[in-house]
């Protein structure tokens, strides 16, 4: 069964700390696709990286980088000296490829994992 | 438009009532998704169309939830006879649906966040 988990449910640093949100996944299939969004308080998700399962190179954008290791099917994100303006719920989700087990691509959440950046 | 829009913002219905949740997806977009979000909790998959054929419903909750997408670009989600469970934010995200193999990034609207009285 697909299922993603984000054991950190509330997480809370000071500002220019580095910090990293865990995402574990279960999948049966061979090709399937990684995300993370952010969620501020409005409400709207935000995208920010999407990865496939045969592209395990990390990435680094910025203040955000991301780890991707299938040996232990994570998916870990890292901000590095963190801001207020990082402070958020952040979802981990993944989507397998159309069609497989009926999937049509359809994303599963993760429960998210609330960071607070205090100044 | 330039986003995924939706519309109300905010929803208050007395149980029992009929309400109508309405997105308009990024234009161009083929597919698009319904998604769930109850409090404190990820969103959870409810539908999803590829232009105006609804090709996964297995999400719905209940026969109560319905949802449309009459002409392939904007959808509306309607929930009949309301219950207090069905207090949640109803988010729509769509995606290019050109890859065919699922895996495409989907583009979130703000929501509609319903609450039942």
């Amino acid at each position: 069964a697909q299922k993603v988990t984000q054991a950190q449910t509330e997480i809370s640093v000071v500002e220019k700390e580095d910090v990293t949100l865990d995402c574990v996944y279960e999948t049966r299939d061979t090709t399937y696709y990684l995300f993370w969004y952010k969620q501020p308080p409005s409400g709207e998700l935000v995208f920010l990286i999407r990865r496939n399962s045969f592209d395990e190179q990390n990435e680094i954008s910025g203040r955000y980088s991301w780890n991707f290791q299938k040996s232990t099917s994570s998916f870990n994100f890292t901000i590095t000296a963190s801001q207020v303006v990082d402070s958020a719920v952040y979802f981990c989700a993944l989507s397998e490829a159309r069609g497989y087990g009926g999937s049509q691509g359809n994303l599963i959440f993760g429960k998210g994992t609330k960071l607070s950046v205090k100044p | 438009g330039a986003g995924v829009s939706q519309s109300p913002r905010y929803k208050v219905a007395k149980r029992g009532q009929d309400v109508a949740l309405r997105c308009d997806p990024i234009s161009g977009h083929v597919s698009l998704f319904w998604y769930q979000q109850a409090l404190g909790q990820g969103p959870e998959f409810l539908t999803y169309f590829q232009n105006e054929a609804q090709l996964d419903k297995s999400g719905l909750p209940s026969d109560r939830f319905f949802a449309e997408r009459p002409e392939g670009s904007v959808s509306t989600l309607k929930i009949q006879r309301t219950q207090q469970e069905d207090s949640a934010v109803y988010l729509c995200a769509s995606s290019q649906g050109t890859s065919g193999g699922g895996g495409e990034t989907q583009y979130f609207g703000p929501g509609t966040r319903l609450l039942v009285l």
